[in-house]
């Protein structure tokens, strides 16, 4: 079965600059969750997007943006990143209409901020 | 807000033994939904198993099966017959309403020993 997809799996940058994240949402979901896990933490909720339209916003930094696409992908837009930034982050998708409740992670994004 | 508390940051069991992990949460609402999630070493997390507030029945997937005490607040997970492969970081999560945010534990890690 199709999962959710995340790119890079990687990424390496310096404080000051700018990095996107990329995620696919697994087909015909329609709500896009993003999470930042720093280490030896939980998942923090950043942001979530329900039919191309923020649906919620938690401790996400005025530096983050993010926006869901047509073909429903959506992407996280960071900038000025910081040491502090360094984490894994999560796309996580689901079908908002459906009563589960269920939120499909993908691999993560692993930021390092240098 | 909602709070997700894992009392156990640390718990072993013997391959083949039974263990519990724990979870209380805070919560006003009546109908939610909790889950427990698995991250082994490379970080990704996967679904073990959901609960819906309104449903009484205990969930059960195969070797994972639930406590749930609604009045309690309490969403305790069950590892039957443990095998080496279940070792990882376990994360308690809830979930307000289909489609919102999941609010997570601190994590309990697990270790399983041959």
């Amino acid at each position: 079965a199709a999962g959710v997809i995340q790119s890079p799996r990687h990424l390496i940058k310096e404080k000051r600059e700018t990095a996107t994240l990329k995620c696919y949402p697994i087909p015909r979901h329609d709500t896009v969750y993003w999470y930042q896990q720093g280490p030896g933490q939980d998942p923090q909720f950043l942001i979530s997007f329900y039919e191309k339209m923020q649906s919620d916003k938690g401790s996400i930094p005025d530096r983050f943006s993010a926006q869901q696409f047509s073909d429903y992908h959506s992407e996280l837009n960071m900038s000025s990143l910081e040491l502090g930034d360094s984490a894994l982050y999560f796309c996580a998708s689901s079908f908002g209409g459906g009563p589960e409740g269920e939120q499909y992670f993908g691999p993560g994004t692993r930021l390092t901020v240098t | 807000a909602q709070t997700v508390t894992q009392s156990q940051p640390e718990m072993s069991v013997q391959e083949a033994e039974t263990v519990t992990l724990s979870c209380t949460y805070d919560t006003s609402e009546s109908d939610y939904y909790l889950f427990w999630y698995k991250q082994p070493p490379s970080r990704q997390m996967i679904l073990v198993i959901r609960q819906e507030a309104y449903k009484q029945q205990n969930a059960t997937e195969n070797r994972f099966s639930v406590n749930f005490q609604k009045a309690a607040k309490s969403f305790s997970l069950k590892i039957s017959d443990s095998q080496l492969g279940d070792a990882a970081m376990y994360f308690c999560a809830y979930g307000e309403t289909s489609g919102s945010r999941l609010t997570f534990g601190e994590g309990t890690q697990l270790t399983v020993n041959p």
